[in-house]
């Protein structure tokens, strides 16, 4: 079956620091890619996705290159700031499979701090 | 409407009683989810409708949990005789059929709390 594997949180970081947030996966076919994240008090919302093998997913800094090779989809930012503080998921979404439904990771709590 | 609708934001019920939460998805949308959020916890997956198949129910705690989905659009999920492990934040979600634009876009949620 499909599953999503996630890096362990918490993570914390200082402002400016450099994240990556790993993200590996395991489906049959070339599954869509996504990145939801969860802000303190509100709902999920997509952050980012990658449709296709190599794809770069791209959103408020952050990126995700869809690796087919490894299966993953990491995270990263370059620099980030107190006001992305959240929970973010990956997750995936089978391609042209009927019946078969999105798959999300653990979740990994990232706290930055000023 | 523009996005997914849940109702009631917020339950609080007596350990025992049934109730009933209901999400509205996006419109045209064929495929519609259930999560669980436990405080600090990840999505826990309950039921997944799509189209006119037979739903998903492999991820329902248990039977008195149950869920409908109605015309193939509105969807409640009903639990039965609550206890207070129930307590979470219920999560609706909605999306295209399966193959296409796959993005699911989640409602605000229903924040049970069993006393």
């Amino acid at each position: 079956g499909n599953s999503v594997t996630q890096m362990e949180g918490p993570v914390t970081l200082s402002e400016e620091a450099f994240l990556t947030i790993n993200c590996t996966y395991t489906a049959t076919g070339y599954p869509s890619l996504f990145w939801y994240v969860q802000y303190p008090g509100e709902g999920l919302q997509l952050l980012l996705k990658a449709t296709k093998a190599d794809d770069k997913g791209s959103n408020k800094g952050f990126e995700a290159t869809y690796r087919k090779e490894t299966t993953s989809f990491h995270l990263e930012k370059g620099s980030v700031q107190v006001s992305d503080s959240a929970v973010y998921f990956c997750a995936l979404s089978p391609r042209g499979t009927s019946g078969s439904r999105l798959t999300f990771g653990e979740g990994t709590q990232l706290t930055v701090n000023p | 409407g523009a996005g997914v609708s849940q109702s009631p934001s917020n339950k609080v019920t007596e350990k025992g009683k049934d109730v009933e939460l209901r999400c509205d998805p996006i419109s045209g949308h064929t495929a519609l989810y259930w999560y669980r959020q436990s405080l600090g916890q990840g999505l826990e997956f309950l039921i997944y409708f799509q189209g006119n198949s037979a739903p998903d129910k492999s991820g329902l705690p248990s039977d008195r949990f149950s869920a409908e989905r109605t015309g193939g659009s509105v969807s409640t999920l009903t639990i039965q005789r609550t206890q207070q492990e129930d307590s979470a934040v219920y999560l609706c979600a909605s999306s295209p059929r399966v193959g296409v634009n796959t993005e699911a876009f989640f409602g605000q949620g229903t924040r049970l709390t069993v006393v």
